[in-house]
């Protein structure tokens, strides 16, 4: 069965940096989306992208957040100058116009 | 806006008896509605999901559920549990827009398991 595949599993990043977190979605999804769970509470969407551009972002996606699809495979969530409540678990998700809604693994950050 | 409300926050069954965790949406139009399960540490796990026709659905490891539009309810249910079931078990709500179908998850309902 086709997987979305996240990386790193784990990432440690100091505080005030800049991290990347990578996704190759599954090859025939059109839509892609960017979702985190802090430690201990509900899985929250922050972003969805379609047709190379954002197509609804939550509250919680300001600024300091971006997304891209740099090759036209991978999908990335670039997070600038990190803070401390960054800290989460972010999840990837494609889906093939809501029929295939497939989750990724997770990315595990860590805000130092 | 979409919710959802997953109004037990912990369950604790025995391995054997009986399951069922709700699941109430608030969706203007048609929803399609998700079941996942989630093991300390781990990601997401479908295990089922309902975008239209019959109402009770099927899925994985034994698991159905029923939606009932009169009580915007999509509960989960399992015959008899096993003591591999103990998880956290998300309800989500999304739907068809120009732009994808965003999902919104209830505050999860932790399952524990006795043996």
């Amino acid at each position: 069965e086709p997987e979305v595949t996240q990386t790193p599993s784990h990432q440690v990043t100091q505080m005030g940096q800049e991290v990347i977190l990578r996704c190759v979605p599954i090859s025939n999804h059109l839509y892609f989306y960017w979702y985190r769970q802090i430690l201990g509470q509900k899985v929250e969407f922050l972003v969805s992208f379609y047709n190379n551009e954002i197509s609804e972002k939550s509250e919680i996606f300001d600024d300091q957040f971006s997304v891209e699809r740099p090759d036209g495979s991978n999908f990335t969530l670039k997070i600038r100058s990190t803070k401390l409540e960054d800290s989460a678990m972010y999840f990837c998700a494609t889906d093939r116009e809501g029929y295939g809604y497939t989750f990724g693994s997770g990315t595990r950050l860590t805000i130092v | 806006a979409q919710s959802v409300t997953q109004p037990d926050i912990h369950i604790t069954v025995s391995e054997g008896a009986s399951l069922e965790l709700r699941c109430n949406y608030s969706y203007g139009a048609t929803p399609y509605l998700f079941w996942y399960v989630q093991s300390p540490g781990q990601g997401l796990q479908l295990l089922l999901k309902y975008f239209s026709g019959d109402t009770l659905v099927q899925g994985i490891k034994g698991f159905e559920a029923e939606f009932k539009r009169s009580q915007s309810s999509f509960n989960l249910r399992k015959p008899s549990v096993h003591w591999s079931d103990a998880a956290e078990y998300f309800c989500a709500v999304g739907g068809l827009t120009g732009g994808g179908n965003k999902l919104t998850f209830g505050t999860g309902t932790q399952l524990k398991v006795e043996l």
